[in-house]
């Protein structure tokens, strides 16, 4: 079992419609949960991070962590064009120090 | 405030060969990680560094090395260069307490 996996994709979602993108981790004192967006041929750029349970909003984004069923998830609302990227879930727990470690990352395409 | 930046952007080298990136992180940020990835394995963690040392350590052979300078500068090393060390690899800046991390651009080195 991978320590954090994620559903490759590609997530087909028309414009303007609700993207939903979830994730999984197996280390059960994870504690710190980040979401990043990678375009093709770029680094990943971190979009969101949340700590505790419960939903956390940015602008179009909104993220929301489970830990009890070891879940983290990414909304992403009125999917734009410019929102189809990979999009990578990376945890991180608390003996592992600043080690990240990241999901296989789930292909994203907003269809106009 | 400026970016994470890494040179050089890209590389190829020949088996056998060593390699050394660099790695300055933003301004005030004293801990940096590396990561490389590849499109078999992802983002893989290979160490992490805080006020010139080594805090983690991936699970890498020790072909790859790195160190940190008093100003936070980072490098990485890699020694007798193998076909599967290519790869793009990546810095992050961590910011201290909820500890993100901001990517660089990353240097992508090919092994020919």
């Amino acid at each position: 079992q991978k320590e954090v996996e994620q559903n490759s994709g590609p997530l087909s979602v028309p414009e303007g419609a609700i993207a939903s993108l979830n994730c999984t981790y197996s280390d059960r004192v994870s504690q710190s949960f980040f979401w990043y967006r990678q375009y093709s041929g770029k680094s990943p750029e971190l979009i969101m991070s949340i700590y505790s349970n419960g939903d956390k909003e940015d602008g179009r984004f909104t993220a929301q962590l489970n830990k009890a069923s070891q879940y983290v998830s990414l909304l992403i609302r009125d999917s734009q064009p410019s929102d189809s990227a990979t999009y990578l879930c990376a945890v991180n727990a608390p003996a592992a120090g600043n080690k990240l470690t990241f999901g296989g990352g789930t292909r994203v395409l907003v269809k106009p | 405030k400026a970016g994470v930046t890494q040179t050089p952007r890209y590389l190829i080298k020949t088996r056998g060969q060593q390699v050394t990136l660099s790695c300055s992180p933003i301004s005030g940020h004293r801990s940096v990680s590396w990561y490389q990835q590849t499109p078999g394995q992802g983002l893989q963690f290979l160490f992490e560094y805080f006020s010139e040392t080594q805090r983690n350590k991936g699970n890498f052979p020790g072909r790859f090395s790195g160190r940190q300078f008093s100003n936070s500068r980072s490098e990485m090393n890699v020694s007798t260069l193998e076909l599967g060390d290519s790869a793009l690899y990546l810095c992050a800046s961590i910011l201290a307490g909820q500890g993100e991390q901001f990517f660089g651009p990353g240097t992508r080195l090919t092994v020919l």
